[in-house]
């Protein structure tokens, strides 16, 4: 398994500004991913964070929206850019190990205003 | 894209009474994660399956992949106030993404 920690884990937000989330793993991992999960519903992949190369979106998720860094094996970041009443969810960081079995981070709970 | 059905969408019981949820796909997956999630919390993984018929314990918790691959199911024992909280199904085919089913929320009168 993988201890995964976020930061910040809530926080209330202007609309039109941006919210950068921190993810730091206990240990090296290959691929981060970024979970998006809308109030009452299930968890919907936002990208795939690969260390040295860019970020791969799931349809509906753009790079300008949501950028993403990761410049290393054990921590990234995401973006909600620009933000709006409609991006108000919670945002999970997950890992994977050995190609099987996610882990997620504690989440974090954004709300705009 | 591709979608898991879960149900019941949410369940009412009391507590000591026993659970049972599951997971159905049109697409076949070659591993079935079962995650429970408690409010404010990211989701914790409960169990993993990886080949179909496998039946995996862990406590009062019990999973099946089912034989034809294309379904899974959760059964809990004997409920207790912690086990509150929504149960998720994650199914994954090969190396490609997980897809997540839309949840149970398990709801315990004392």
């Amino acid at each position: 398994s993988a201890v995964i920690s976020q930061k910040p884990s809530r926080d209330i937000c202007q609309r039109g500004t941006s919210l950068t989330i921190q993810c730091q793993v206990d240990s090296q991992v290959t691929m981060m991913f970024w979970y998006r999960q809308q109030p009452g519903q299930s968890l919907t992949l936002i990208a795939t964070a690969n260390q040295g190369s860019e970020a791969t979106y799931e349809s509906g998720f753009v790079i300008d929206k949501f950028p993403i860094s990761r410049p290393n094996l054990t921590f990234s970041t995401l973006t909600v850019s620009n933000m709006s009443p409609e991006d108000s969810s919670i945002y999970l960081c997950s890992v994977e190990t050995g190609a099987t079995e996610a882990f997620f981070g504690q989440g974090t709970r954004l709300t705009v205003v | 894209g591709q979608q898991l059905n879960q149900s019941p969408q949410s369940m009412f019981i009391q507590e000591g009474e026993d659970v049972s949820m599951n997971c159905t796909s049109s697409s076949i997956f070659n591993t079935w994660l079962w995650y429970k999630q408690d409010p404010g919390e990211g989701p914790v993984l409960l169990i993993a399956l990886y080949k179909a018929g496998e039946l995996t314990s862990n406590g009062r918790l019990t999973a099946q992949f089912g034989i034809t691959r294309k379904d899974s199911f959760l059964n809990i024992s004997a409920s207790i106030p912690s086990d509150v909280g929504i149960y998720f199904c994650a199914g994954r085919q090969g190396a490609q993404k997980l897809v997540f089913g839309q949840g149970t929320r398990l709801t315990i009168n004392p």
